[in-house]
C-alpha cells in the first residue's frame, strides 16, 4: 500500500517570499502520479500542480513549482512570490498508474500555510 | 467544460435521523466517482467510489452507504446518523484511464456534516 507523508504540519511565510513544502511517499510503483491539491477557508479541493512519474523534468504552475526526486521518493512544493490568497491547507497526494477501474489517491494529511501580510 | 456539483453545503442533523448528499457530474460520460470525508484537523478518507451505474465498492466499514442510480450521479446515504458521522464530506470524479495524461480527482465543493 502506498503512503504519503507530510512531517509540517504548519507553516508560516511572509508575503512576497518564497516557501517549500515537503512531502515524501512510499510505494513500490514504477509508474504513478504525484499531485499537490489546496484547499482554502472554503474548502474547495483545488488542484495545484501534477507530476508525471515516468518525466524528469519538475512541473511548473506559474508561481507554483514542485522538485520531483524520485530515488528519493520526494515531492516537495516551491510557492514563490507568495500571496495572501495561498494562504490554506494544502495536500500532497499519489495516484497509481491503472490500465482501468477506478483510481485511488492517497493523500497526505496536509500542510496548513498562513501568509503573513 | 465538466463540472461537479455537490449539495446541500452544510447540513445540521439530529442522531438518528437519515442523510441524503447528492453529487452530479456534468460535461463527461462514465465518471469515476468518490465519497470522501474529511473530519477536523485530519487528511482525507474515501469511503467509497463507483466505476459505473450500479457498481459501488466500499473502502470502510461504516455507517454509511453509497448508490449511483446515474451515470453522472453519486448519493451519500445514512438510515442513522450517529454523532462520529460529523465531518467534510467531498464528492469527487475523474476520468476513467484510457492511458495518459491522468488529471486526477475534480472535487465538489463540500458539504459540512453536524451531526447533533
Amino acid at each position: 500500500a502506498q503512503t504519503v507523508t507530510q512531517s509540517q504540519p504548519e507553516m508560516s511565510v511572509q508575503e512576497a517570499e518564497t516557501v517549500t513544502l515537503s512531502c515524501t511517499y512510499d510505494t513500490s510503483e514504477s509508474n504513478y502520479y504525484l499531485f499537490w491539491y489546496k484547499q482554502p477557508p472554503s474548502r474547495q479541493m483545488i488542484l495545484v500542480i501534477r507530476q508525471e512519474a515516468y518525466k524528469q523534468q519538475n512541473a511548473t504552475e506559474n508561481r507554483f513549482s514542485v522538485n520531483f526526486q524520485k530515488a528519493a521518493k520526494s515531492f516537495s512544493l516551491k510557492i514563490s512570490d507568495s500571496q495572501l490568497g495561498d494562504t490554506a491547507m494544502y495536500f500532497c497526494a499519489f495516484m497509481k498508474q491503472n490500465s482501468g477501474g477506478y483510481q485511488k489517491v492517497t493523500f497526505g494529511i496536509g500542510t496548513k500555510l498562513q501568509v503573513i501580510p | 467544460s465538466q463540472t461537479i456539483h455537490q449539495w446541500p453545503a452544510t447540513l445540521v442533523q439530529p442522531v438518528g435521523s437519515p442523510l441524503s448528499l447528492e453529487c452530479t457530474v456534468e460535461g463527461t460520460s462514465n465518471p469515476n466517482l468518490y465519497w470522501y470525508r474529511q473530519a477536523a484537523g485530519r487528511g482525507l478518507q474515501l469511503l467509497f467510489y463507483s466505476v459505473g451505474i450500479g457498481q459501488i465498492s466500499s473502502e470502510v466499514p461504516q455507517n454509511l452507504s453509497a448508490s449511483r442510480p446515474q451515470d453522472r450521479q453519486f448519493i451519500l446515504s445514512s438510515k442513522k446518523l450517529l454523532l462520529s458521522d460529523s465531518g467534510f464530506y467531498l464528492c469527487a470524479w475523474s476520468v476513467a484511464p484510457t492511458g495518459r495524461p491522468n488529471y486526477g480527482y475534480t472535487f465538489g465543493s463540500g458539504t459540512r456534516l453536524t451531526v447533533v
